[in-house]
């Protein structure tokens, strides 16, 4: 069974603490995994696509990065702003329209 | 653009009552979706159209039904709402293939007393 996993559920940080997010996934073949983030009482906000391991993305402080198995979502020096759970997706290969989603981690900086 | 709007925001029922979920686009989405999103779950897709006139289930279709009304319209409904429904609800479209972002609306929270 196709699974997404997110790892921590929670992440509290002091402001300017860098940490990672963990998303791990068992879809083989995968064609897509997308990172979003969503604030309390709001939709999901696109963050980054990857499509192949090795490929890193970058926006402000945060970069994202794949392997075959995973991927991570870095957060460099974060600010109290960057408070939100942060969701990661997995599109799979055999439909492209079905997308399975991790819980989340949320994540709390702390000026 | 508005982008991605649903409406209610937000709306109490009764077991047994009946509601449509309404969502519309204008970033000229191709494919919509519905999905469900419950405390410690991940968001679960109930059903998509890949495009007008089109609709497939997801992962938890039943006791839904959907229209694709047209390319900018996409609406979910309830026949019979039990509590197990009780859910925020989002709606979603990409404009695939030319890319398989998904962009979201604000949801509508649900709760089926």
């Amino acid at each position: 069974e196709d699974q997404v996993t997110q790892s921590p559920e929670a992440l509290r940080l002091q402001e300017g603490e860098s940490s990672s997010l963990n998303c791990s996934y068992t879809v083989s073949g995968l064609r897509g995994l997308f990172w979003y983030r969503q604030d309390p009482g709001k939709g999901p906000e696109f963050l980054f696509t990857l499509y192949s391991a090795g490929e890193e993305k970058e926006k402000e402080r945060l970069k994202a990065t794949l392997t075959k198995k995973e991927s991570f979502l870095h957060i460099t020096a974060p600010k109290p702003e960057d408070s939100a759970t942060y969701l990661c997706a997995v599109q799979a290969p055999y439909n492209f329209n079905k997308f399975y989603f991790g819980s989340g981690t949320k994540l709390n900086v702390k000026p | 653009n508005a982008g991605v709007t649903q409406t209610p925001k937000f709306q109490v029922l009764k077991t047994g009552q009946s509601m449509t979920l309404q969502c519309a686009q204008d970033m000229n989405h191709n494919s919509m979706y519905w999905y469900r999103q419950d405390p410690g779950m991940g968001l679960r897709l109930i059903y998509y159209s890949a495009s007008e006139g089109t609709t497939d289930k997801g992962e938890v279709p039943n006791g839904y039904n959907v229209s694709r009304l047209n390319k900018r319209e996409f609406s979910l409904r309830l026949e019979s709402a039990a509590p197990s429904q009780t859910s925020v609800y989002f709606c979603a479209g990409t404009t695939s293939p030319s890319t398989d972002t998904q962009y979201f609306g604000p949801g509508t929270r649900l709760t089926v007393l």
